[in-house]
């Protein structure tokens, strides 16, 4: 089956350093979503990237989708404290298949 | 519009009781998503529901069902409760329940089973 893999778990960043996570699929996507968790909350809706090579921006947060369509990455520059949290992806697969697939997220830590 | 809305926010159960949480959508949206959430694991899919159907369903055991009311509304039941099914519970809806769609989560139920 379908299988995603989300790299780092963990980034401990001080303020100011950029971080980025990775997500990646064993099979070709279709499309693949970015949610933010904060500490304490529930996810929320960042981004949605569907074509080969895509890139995305939002303020310091640049999302892209790999050519082949098998990975992804969420980049923010000059990290602050407000972007602590947990990343998750979620991918949906080709063809028929309905249900998103979630990776385990990566959680970024950032020192003052 | 007001967000998804979950009741209750938190649960403290023991072993082998029963539990039967609620969600209610953003007006308008059909689809509900129940995610059941723990350290290390993630976000792990429970089922969805559409126009009072259950659409697609994860790999968990049968004491773990829902419903979908005509207003849209979602239960999701825990029967048998045991101590590794303390977690959050996250339901989520979205416009037309296409899997392309945003994905609007609820604050969650944060359930623990002594």
């Amino acid at each position: 089956g379908q299988q995603v893999m989300q790299i780092p778990q963990y980034q401990h960043v001080q303020e100011g350093e950029d971080f980025t996570t990775y997500c990646n699929s064993s099979t070709t996507l279709s499309n693949i979503q970015w949610y933010k968790q904060r500490p304490g909350g529930h996810p929320v809706f960042l981004i949605q990237l569907v074509k080969s090579g895509e890139v995305k921006k939002q303020k310091r947060l640049t999302f892209q989708f790999g050519e082949a369509k098998k990975n992804s990455s969420l980049h923010i520059t000059a990290t602050q404290t407000t972007d602590v949290g947990t990343y998750f992806c979620a991918l949906l697969g080709p063809g028929n298949n309905r249900k998103l697939i979630w990776g385990l997220g990566t959680s970024l830590a950032v020192n003052p | 519009k007001a967000g998804v809305t979950q009741t209750p926010r938190y649960l403290i159960k023991t072993r082998g009781q029963q539990v039967t949480l609620s969600c209610s959508p953003i007006s308008g949206h059909r689809s509900v998503s129940w995610y059941q959430q723990t350290p290390g694991q993630g976000l792990q899919f429970l089922f969805e529901y559409f126009s009072e159907t259950q659409r697609n369903k994860g790999n968990f055991p049968g004491r773990f069902s829902g419903r979908q009311f005509s207003n849209s509304r979602s239960e999701m039941n825990v029967s048998t409760l045991e101590l590794g099914d303390s977690a959050l519970y996250l339901c989520a809806s979205s416009a037309t329940g296409a899997p392309t769609d945003t994905q609007y989560f609820g604050p969650g139920t944060r359930l623990t089973v002594l």
